[in-house]
């Protein structure tokens, strides 16, 4: 069983919704957590990076983490058709090996 | 500043062939990671190299072998090709709070 779990999807939005994912992990000793965005045949990009629990906030982005229930989110407010991507989570212990979950494909369509 | 590159960007290669895939970077950090991303599998980490002259096993690693001789440089190498090795590959680097992706390799095997 992989330490982090995350719907495949595809999740398909119209532009201007809410786009909500999120991932659930088993490492009680995992405190830093990401999420990254992967357009078609590209790289890995991070796009929010999160440190215990709580919220962070960068534009359109939200990023959560609820430790006490191993959950964490994304959410992207006013979506775009540039948002269409895959959206990875990932979270480690320490810096260094990160485990990474499936990622879930966002379909945002105008 | 290039950032992390990867060479090549696509090869073929038939059963039993061997490759080297090369990876830079040149942003001075002593942490570098080679990743294969499947469908559905995300991102699993093969080998991982915490400084120069320094490499460690990741989650799948059978098949594969890496060397870090310059800090700059990370190669991973097939000695002998499988059909299961068809995936692309990602090489990162990393700084504290996050890991800065290569634009893949492509690797068909036939």
């Amino acid at each position: 069983q992989k330490e982090v779990e995350q719907d495949p999807g595809p999740l398909s939005v119209p532009e201007g919704a809410i786009v909500s994912l999120n991932c659930t992990y088993s490492n009680s000793a995992f405190q830093y957590f990401m999420w990254y965005r992967q357009y078609s045949r590209k790289g890995p990009e991070l796009l929010m990076y999160t440190y215990s629990s709580g919220n962070k906030e960068d534009g359109r982005f939200t990023a959560q983490v609820d430790k006490s229930s191993k959950y964490i989110s994304l959410f992207i407010r006013d979506s775009q058709p540039s948002d269409s991507a895959t959206y990875l989570c990932a979270s480690t212990d320490s810096w260094g090996k990160l485990q990474f979950g499936a990622g879930t494909q966002v379909v945002v369509t105008p | 500043n290039a950032g992390v590159t990867q060479t090549p960007k696509f090869r073929v290669l038939k059963t039993g062939q061997s490759m080297t895939l090369l990876c830079a970077q040149d942003m001075n950090h002593e942490y570098m990671y080679w990743y294969r991303q499947d469908p559905g599998m995300g991102l699993r980490l093969i080998h991982y190299s915490v400084g120069e002259g320094t490499t460690a096993k990741g989650e799948v690693p059978d098949g594969y072998n890496v060397s870090r001789l310059k800090k700059q440089n990370f190669l991973l190498g097939l000695e002998s090709a499988a059909p299961s090795q068809t995936s692309v590959y990602f090489c990162a680097s990393s700084a504290p709070e996050t890991q800065y992706f290569g634009p893949g390799t492509r690797l068909l095997v036939l």
